[in-house]
């Protein structure tokens, strides 16, 4: 099993750009998340989905769209990159939701620069 | 408040000594506390996922308690390795959302 699959890894774009990060997961997860992770901060909630058609926001949704039209696809879509989204991203996903006894699988991660 | 602290920021010791690292978080809305491992250039994994007040998890050396009553989970090492090395996550989920701490940053010293 690939568990969760992130592209790209690398990224540079240049301010006002817009761009999609993708995020594929094949263990039939129901739950998926982005994260975003800054020098000093803990990893931090951008958006998440309980389930095929259901997204809601997380502590920094601002300039970040996101769509789950499938189980297993999660894209992250940044409208107009602004320098302040130079970060790590990650996406994870989890067996069920609610509870959180089931802990996360991560991506690999996404380093992405705006300059 | 949400915020989920972790100390120390970062510990060095000694290959083969014990250790101990400290998650705090609120109590109120618990659904469970999640301990992650991050090695340099890899993804963080998950180590224990805990929900109930006295819980104790174990895997290998390393374990993790749990009270949720005054809000803090404790992560042990026994005999550290240098593989141990890593930064250790705990996150604290209030339904569907998680909310990590900063880590903690063990090197171990051959």
């Amino acid at each position: 099993n690939a568990g969760v699959t992130q592209t790209p890894k690398f990224q540079v774009l240049k301010t006002g750009q817009s761009m999609t990060l993708q995020c594929a997961q094949d263990m039939n997860h129901e739950y998926m998340s982005w994260y975003r992770q800054d020098p000093g901060m803990g990893l931090r909630l951008i958006h998440y989905s309980v389930g095929a058609g259901i997204t809601d926001q997380g502590e920094v949704p601002n300039g970040y769209n996101v769509s789950r039209s499938t189980t297993e696809d999660f894209p992250l879509r940044l409208l107009s990159a602004a320098p302040s989204q130079t970060s790590v991203y990650f996406c994870a996903s989890s067996p069920v939701t609610g509870t959180g006894d089931y802990g996360y699988t991560f991506g690999s991660g996404t380093r992405l620069t705006v300059v | 408040i949400l915020n989920v602290e972790q100390s120390p920021q970062s510990l060095h010791v000694q290959e083969g000594d014990s250790t101990n690292f400290t998650c705090s978080f609120p109590s109120s809305n618990f659904y469970a506390l999640h301990w992650y491992r991050w090695e340099t250039a890899k993804s963080p994994e998950a180590l224990f996922v805990m929900t109930l007040n006295g819980d104790e998890k174990k895997k290998g050396r390393i374990s993790a308690t749990l009270n949720t009553k005054e809000g803090y989970s404790y992560l042990y090492i026994k005999g550290s390795q240098p593989e141990d090395s890593a930064t250790y996550l705990c996150a604290r989920n209030t339904g569907n959302q998680f909310y990590f701490g900063t880590g903690t940053s063990l090197t171990v010293i051959p």
